[in-house]
């Protein structure tokens, strides 16, 4: 599998439900990002967790990460139709904070009313 | 909020023809980047850019494509001689730990 993967790549759920997404990555890392892409439109960050954190929160967002298994989840809870979106995970390498950014395909997320 | 700001939104050019990418990163970041994204696949690193020289470059940032900082708040991305391949969507980002992306330029290339 290529440096950042997420699976599935396509969910649909319905407003309220909550969705997960998973990335699996290769290489080690110094960090890993989520963010969001509406169609057609740029990227927003979401979330950021360092190598050396497990879990982290941001408002509906809850984000995982395993280093010994080289994967991360995206949890958000209590979905809404404005979650509709495309979602990638990012990682920098281990080098440091300022290199590139290496994307996974994405998944994208279908919240119905 | 600081933001990053990209212009054009759209451009559309004849294949050959040369076209520039402008971006402004946000004022106090030092390290900027370009990236692709070609309709319906994943997001793609070009080139990374510090202390006015390119840190880091992909194998697609070949002699076609060049970068620069020509003042103290743009950085751009010029295509010398555009190819149907290089249609895509450009995104600029800049960096304080997190990437901060513009919302990029979709460029079309006939």
């Amino acid at each position: 599998s290529q440096q950042g993967e997420e699976d599935p790549q396509a969910l649909s759920i319905q407003e309220g439900e909550n969705a997960t997404m998973n990335c699996s990555y290769k290489t080690s890392i110094n960090n890993l990002q989520w963010y969001r892409q509406n169609s057609g439109r740029g990227l927003v960050h979401l979330i950021l967790i360092r190598s050396n954190e497990r879990e982290k929160h941001s408002g509906r967002l809850r984000v995982t990460l395993d280093t010994s298994k080289k994967s991360s989840s995206l949890l958000i809870t209590a979905s809404r139709a404005a979650d509709t979106a495309s979602y990638f995970c990012a990682t920098v390498p281990i080098a440091g904070t300022a290199s590139k950014l290496t994307f996974g395909t994405g998944t994208r997320l279908q919240v119905t009313l | 909020e600081p933001e990053v700001t990209q212009t054009p939104s759209h451009q559309v050019t004849q294949m050959g023809q040369e076209v520039i990418l402008r971006c402004v990163p946000i004022s106090n970041h030092l390290y900027f980047y370009w990236y692709r994204q070609i309709l319906g696949q994943k997001v793609e690193f070009l080139v990374s850019f510090y202390n006015n020289e390119i840190s880091e470059k992909s194998e697609i940032f070949d002699d076609q494509f060049s970068v620069e900082r020509p003042d103290g708040s743009n950085f751009t991305l010029k295509i010398r001689s555009t190819k149907l391949e290089d249609s895509a969507m450009y995104f600029c980002a800049s960096n304080q730990e997190t990437q901060y992306f513009g919302p990029g330029t979709r460029l079309l290339v006939l």
